[in-house]
């Protein structure tokens, strides 16, 4: 009954090639975000979406596009990795309707690139 | 814009010692306040949170008073143990879209039994 599930958990890959992390959460949550956490444990918001609407995109390269089918799911893929794009990225929910609403966070997907 | 600071770790206590980690935040309007604490291997949960001043957050023992006269929200508890080794991160909530969080950079705690 994972409420945030995030695949793959691990995910290994050469520079230049083109991937994708999915993310689903089951809680009914009408936001979600993507987070990178680099290697010093620092966490950035990446994007966020509110029922499939982008509402924040800080300033992220291009490379990276997240797509949104429903509002269940929040997609990231990036083109053309680099070797700073090693990091865990966390997908994370809420209910943005209630105010401070908590964050619920996915188990990260370990982004290694070589 | 907003920003949290938090003391750099990590933090090695030996169990049953007294913690606390220090946390303090600038921010427009009222924001919220929140920490989170992340096990090795998993994602972020809430640990406890406060949404305006003076406001007192508890969860298993630990806990933290919003201030806003000195803008902090230090995270406390009074006897740890070697299962609340984690990082602990403390956030906020501003008023902006969508419940965002801004974190501060993370403080790893370390017990020794």
């Amino acid at each position: 009954d994972t409420a945030v599930s995030q695949t793959p958990k691990y995910l290994v890959t050469q520079m230049g090639n083109d991937k994708s992390i999915k993310c689903e959460q089951n809680l009914g949550h009408d936001t979600m975000y993507w987070y990178k956490q680099d290697s010093k444990k620092f966490l950035k918001i990446m994007f966020s979406y509110n029922n499939k609407e982008l509402i924040i995109n800080e300033t992220v390269p291009n490379r990276f596009s997240p797509k949104s089918p429903d509002k269940a799911h929040l997609n990231l893929h990036i083109n053309s990795l680099e070797l700073g794009d090693s990091a865990v990225y966390f997908c994370a929910s809420s209910q943005a309707r209630v105010r401070n609403s908590p964050l619920h966070f996915g188990n990260g997907t370990r982004l290694t690139v070589t | 814009g907003n920003s949290v600071t938090q003391m750099e770790g990590p933090v090695t206590l030996s169990e049953e010692a007294f913690l606390t980690i220090n946390c303090t935040y600038t921010a427009t309007g009222y924001p919220s306040l929140f920490w989170y604490v992340q096990y090795p291997g998993e994602g972020l949960q809430l640990l406890l949170k406060a949404t305006k001043a003076d406001d007192k957050g508890s969860n298993k023992g630990f806990e933290a008073t919003y201030r806003k006269e000195t803008t902090s929200f230090h995270l406390e508890k009074g006897s740890v143990q070697v299962s609340d080794s984690a990082v602990y991160f403390c956030a906020l909530s501003g008023d902006n879209a969508g419940n965002m969080l801004t974190f501060g950079g993370g403080t790893r705690l370390m017990v020794k039994p």
